[in-house]
């Protein structure tokens, strides 16, 4: 049971280049989310899915794109990539949408846009 | 807005002693609130949640405080170690928000020898 796993753990881009920042749970979690945290700022959350086949915009979502074609995987893609976007993405999974369920949060991506 | 903060974004501690870790709210209709650890370079960690509906709940060294009446939350860490050494966050989510977590700016304890 590895829980929330994420790659890659760092990523550097220039400025424009697209990527994606890949998030798998094993655990049959319905809810994932990403979140991007920056210093002083905790975290603040980018999309957020609940359930396959369902994704919805959090308080930042510009500049990304998810889908949640299964229910394992939750993959959070950068569309062009900006300076503004350079923090640490993590992403979580938790095991209900309509319940208050802990989050099982990944080791993170630390992406640096140049 | 509603939001979630803390009070002090630094704590130093004496290891040995007692943590306390202050959050205030907004949200009224909050409805369960969490406490997360953070070491560095790792992601947020559960550390200990408490529903709206209840105004402490203790876990092994750790207790949460909640008053509703003036929306602040606390954290406890009794004994305090040095690997208690983390930011601790304080997050709450509400049926009202989509169950959408939303997170305090953190605060950094340290734990000194």
């Amino acid at each position: 049971n590895a829980g929330v796993t994420q790659t890659p753990k760092f990523q550097v881009l220039k400025t424009g280049q697209s990527m994606t920042l890949q998030c798998a749970q094993d655990m049959n979690h319905e809810y994932m989310s990403w979140y991007r945290q920056d210093p002083g700022m905790g975290l603040r959350l980018i999309h957020y899915s609940v359930g396959a086949g369902i994704t919805d915009q959090g308080e930042v979502p510009n500049g990304y794109n998810v889908s949640r074609s299964t229910t394992e995987d939750f993959p959070l893609r950068l569309l062009s990539a900006a300076p503004s976007q350079t923090s640490v993405y993590f992403c979580a999974s938790s095991y209900s949408a309509n319940l208050n369920t802990e989050a099982f949060f990944g080791q993170g991506t630390r992406l640096t846009v140049v | 807005g509603e939001s979630v903060g803390l009070h002090l974004p630094t704590l130093s501690v004496q290891e040995g002693d007692n943590s306390i870790i202050n959050c205030a709210y907004s949200n009224s209709a909050s409805d369960y609130f969490i406490w997360y650890k953070q070491e560095s370079g790792k992601g947020p960690q559960f550390i200990i949640d408490i529903r709206s509906n209840m105004d402490k709940r203790q876990g092994q060294r750790v207790t949460v405080l909640l008053n509703k009446t003036v929306k602040h939350l606390s954290l406890q860490i009794a004994a305090t170690q040095p690997g208690d050494s983390a930011v601790y966050f304080c997050a709450e989510n509400s049926r009202s928000n989509d169950y959408k977590l939303s997170f305090g700016a953190g605060t950094t304890v340290t734990v000194r020898a």
